[in-house]
Parts: C-alpha cells; structure tokens; sequence
C-alpha cells in the first residue's frame, strides 16, 4: 500500500490477556518505530527497528511488551498479560532509515487498544 | 525537565487569519531536528514540516514556514491565511543525535496545541 498500515484498528481485550498489534511499513522504508498515545502520557517513543534490528528497547513501558520484525518488513507488538492501563493508542511509523536526524517519520493510522 | 515545551493547549483563530503555534525545546545536543505534526480528529499524524539544527534558513512548506530560532531555542509554526480544514491537535517534536552514523532514536513529542479556526 501507499501508506503505514496498522491492524487491528480497534482491539478491546480483557485484562490479563495477550495482544498483538501489528505494522506493515511503507514499502523500502527500512526504519520502523512504535509509539504509544495516552491521555495521561502524551505521545512515548516505545522502541525503533533499522532493519530487523532493535538497538534499544528500554523504552518498552515493561517487560510485558516485546516487540519484533522479521523479513524488515512487518513489526508486531505484544502486550503479555494487559493491564488497564495498556489502554492506548499505538502507533507505528516508518521512515527511509534511521541514520539521519532528518529522516521523516510517516504515521500509520494508529491502534485504539481498550483493556477492560 | 521537558525536552519539548508547548505552552498552549488551545487556540481559537478566526479563518484566514495568520497564526503562530509556540514550541521551545531543550538539547545539549549539537545535532538535532524539529517536526511539526498535525493529528486531526481522525487520529492519524500529518508530517507537515522539519528543521534542521544547522540549517541557516528557515523551513517553508506551503503555507507552513517555521520560525527557527536555535539561540533562544524554539521553533514556532506559522500557518498563513488559516482555513478550516487546519483545525486539529498540532505536535511539535525533536529527534536528538544521528550525526555520527550510530543511529537517532525516536522522536520526543510535547503535549501539543488543540487548533480550533472559526468561520
């Protein structure tokens, strides 16, 4: 596609359960990035991929949150055993590469995960 | 601290308007890049225009230009002749580092500015 895509678009879950968000990147894009969106926090850098690789992932909330990407492609993020306050929205974006400062970041369009 | 600092929650502009949405930020950084985002009620972010640290001019896009200045560190939004459609949240953000080929990390966004543009 043109565009970031994201699915689920919305995911109500219970808590205590799994979830798993996904990201298709623009196509040749080969930085990947996912933040998260709340009203209490604002807008949280999560963690970055160049390539396959996650050079630093200690800005995961927890470590209920993994996060991977394989072929440099699609990038999944899963929230082990939810909590009420996992409810967000995340968002992915993907730029040309992660190099440069002056790499734009293209958004998707986001998932609105509600934990109840 | 706060790496990025926007002061007004909301505005009301009258349509056609020019109007200027503040942004001031903290680095010690050398090397760094300052977006502007838009997120209209749909939710989706909108790339709307970047700055760089060693740039000597400032950005323009459009109807959007950017009033960088790096000595009192901020980095205003100017949207000229203001329409309807530029109602949203408006984000200012910073990306750090980069330079040295080791990678630049996400970016830092504030807490953004709810533009509302009246008819």
């Amino acid at each position: 596609g043109a565009g970031v895509s994201q699915s689920p678009s919305n995911k109500v879950t219970e808590k205590g359960k799994d979830v798993e968000l996904r990201c298709d990147p623009i196509s040749g894009h080969t930085a990947l990035y996912w933040y998260r969106q709340s009203l209490g926090q604002g807008l949280e850098f999560l963690i970055y991929f160049q390539g396959n690789s996650a050079p630093d992932k200690s800005g995961l909330p927890s470590d209920r949150f993994s996060a991977e990407r394989t072929g440099g492609s699609v990038s999944t993020l899963t929230i082990q055993r939810t909590q009420q306050e996992d409810s967000a929205v995340y968002l992915c974006a993907s730029s040309l590469a992660s190099y440069a400062r002056q790499e734009t970041q293209y958004f998707g369009p986001g998932t609105r995960l509600l934990v109840l | 601290a706060q790496k990025i600092t926007q002061t007004q929650p909301g505005m009301f502009v009258q349509e056609k308007e020019a109007v200027t949405l503040d942004c001031t930020y903290d680095t010690s950084d050398q090397s760094y890049g300052l977006f502007w985002y838009k997120q209209p009620s749909s939710g989706e972010m909108i790339f709307l225009i970047y700055q760089g640290s060693y740039d000597e001019q400032n950005a323009t896009e459009g109807r959007y230009s950017l009033n960088f200045q790096k000595a009192r560190k901020s980095a205003n939004l100017v949207i000229s002749a203001s329409q309807l459609g530029d109602s949203a949240m408006y984000f200012c953000a910073m990306r750090e580092g980069g330079d040295s080929g080791g990678g630049a990390d996400g970016l830092t966004f504030g807490k953004g500015t709810h533009l509302i543009i009246q008819p």
